[in-house]
Order: C-alpha cells, then structure tokens, then sequence
C-alpha cells in the first residue's frame, strides 16, 4: 500500500530564516506530487504541483519555492520566512496518468509552521 | 473557473440522527467531485468520490453523497451519526478534461455530533 510522510511534523522559525519541508511517498512511481497550505484551520490553498522530477508547477507567487530531486521526493523552501507564511502545510500525491483522470489526492500528516 | 461552495460553517446533529453536509459547485464542463474529513491537526482523508454513472456514491465510515446536476450539488450524507464522526469536511471539484491538475476545495464545515 502507499504511504506519504511529512517532516518535520512541527516548526517555529523567526522571521528572514530559511525553511526546509520534506515530503516522501512510499509504494508508488511516477506520482503527481503536490503542496498546498491550509491557513486557520480551513480553506486549502494549492501552491505548487508536480508531475515528474524536476518539472514544477506555480500556483500562487510568493516566496516560497518547492523542488522535486526524485520521483517520490518533494520539498518546499524558503529563503527567508515572513510571519504570513505561517499555517499547515501539507503534502499530497495522487496517480499520474492523464490530466483528464479523476484520481483523488492522498494527503500527508502535515507540518505546523509557527513563524516568529 | 470552477468553484465550490459549502454553505454552513458548522452542522450540529444529534448521535444516531442522520447528518447531511452541503456541497455545491461550479464548472464549465462536467464535474469530478471528492469529500474529504479532516480530524484536528491531521491530514485531510479522502471519502468518496463521483466521476459518473450512479449518482449515489458510497465510500468510507457509512458515508454516501448524491449527486445532483441540475442543482449542480453533491452532498454528504450518513443515515445515522456517531460521534467519532465530529470532524471539518470538505468538498472538492476538478473539470473533468480539463488542463489543470487543480482541485478546487470548499471553505470545510465541522460537523459537531452531540451524545
């Protein structure tokens, strides 16, 4: 069965400090990879997709940036927190195949980012 | 665009009565559309979902949803409510064929289920 992990589960940062999250997804090749950010525990905002190594998609400028070194491997970064970027971030995969398919996405645990 | 609206910021029902909770969408073509629940700081948890064919779709927990189009509706629904069910739910939309991988989410409702 697949699995999805998220690193770390929690963070407090100050603000203008660099940021690293890890997502990883186990018994599945070639997922559709993605970030979104969910702020005071509601909507959810998708700021990056992925669809194979190294190909990254934007949803929304800001300063984060997220990257894709293998194929079950996503990470988001940041060179320099700013307080609005605190909420939950999570993480999701869902089959690659064709943009027309109806496959669902499989949410990681989530990290809490605090910035101070 | 699509879009996707659940009207009620928050559902009470009583354990044991049967709970609805109200989706509906927008999109220029024909729609696929997904529930999730969310526990407190947890991942969100995929339900069900209609892509097409019947319009009652069944999933996970006892949870079925109906799909309606010419309400362009999908809500959730269980015939009896316990309270390990008090959650925040949303729904989602993507257009079928359509360009983007994006799923679009609703704002969520918690469901508070009262012993």
């Amino acid at each position: 069965s697949q699995t999805i992990h998220q690193w770390p589960a929690t963070l407090v940062q100050p603000v203008g400090s660099p940021l690293s999250l890890e997502c990883t997804v186990e018994g599945t090749s070639n997922p559709n990879l993605y970030w979104y950010r969910q702020a005071a525990g509601r909507g959810l905002q998708l700021l990056f997709y992925s669809v194979g190594i190294g190909q990254i998609s934007s949803e929304v400028p800001q300063n984060l940036s997220a990257s894709r070194p293998q194929d079950r491997q996503f990470i988001l970064s940041s060179k320099k927190l700013l307080l609005s970027d605190s909420g939950f971030y999570l993480c999701a995969w869902s089959v690659g195949v064709y943009r027309g398919t109806a496959y669902e996405q499989y949410f990681g645990p989530g990290t809490r980012l605090t910035v101070t | 665009a699509q879009s996707v609206a659940q009207p009620e910021d928050q559902v009470n029902v009583a354990e044991g009565n049967p709970l609805t909770v109200k989706c509906t969408y927008s999109v220029s073509g024909n729609p696929y559309l997904f529930w999730y629940v969310q526990y407190p700081n947890r991942g969100l948890q995929f339900l069900l979902k209609y892509i097409t064919g019947d319009n009652l779709v069944k999933g996970s927990y006892g949870f079925e949803a109906e799909f309606n189009k010419s309400q362009t509706s999908f809500h959730l629904k269980k015939p009896s409510a316990l309270v390990s069910d008090s959650a925040l739910y949303f729904c989602a939309v993507r257009e079928s064929g359509a360009g983007s991988y994006q799923l679009t989410f609703g704002k969520g409702t918690k469901l508070s289920v009262i012993p």
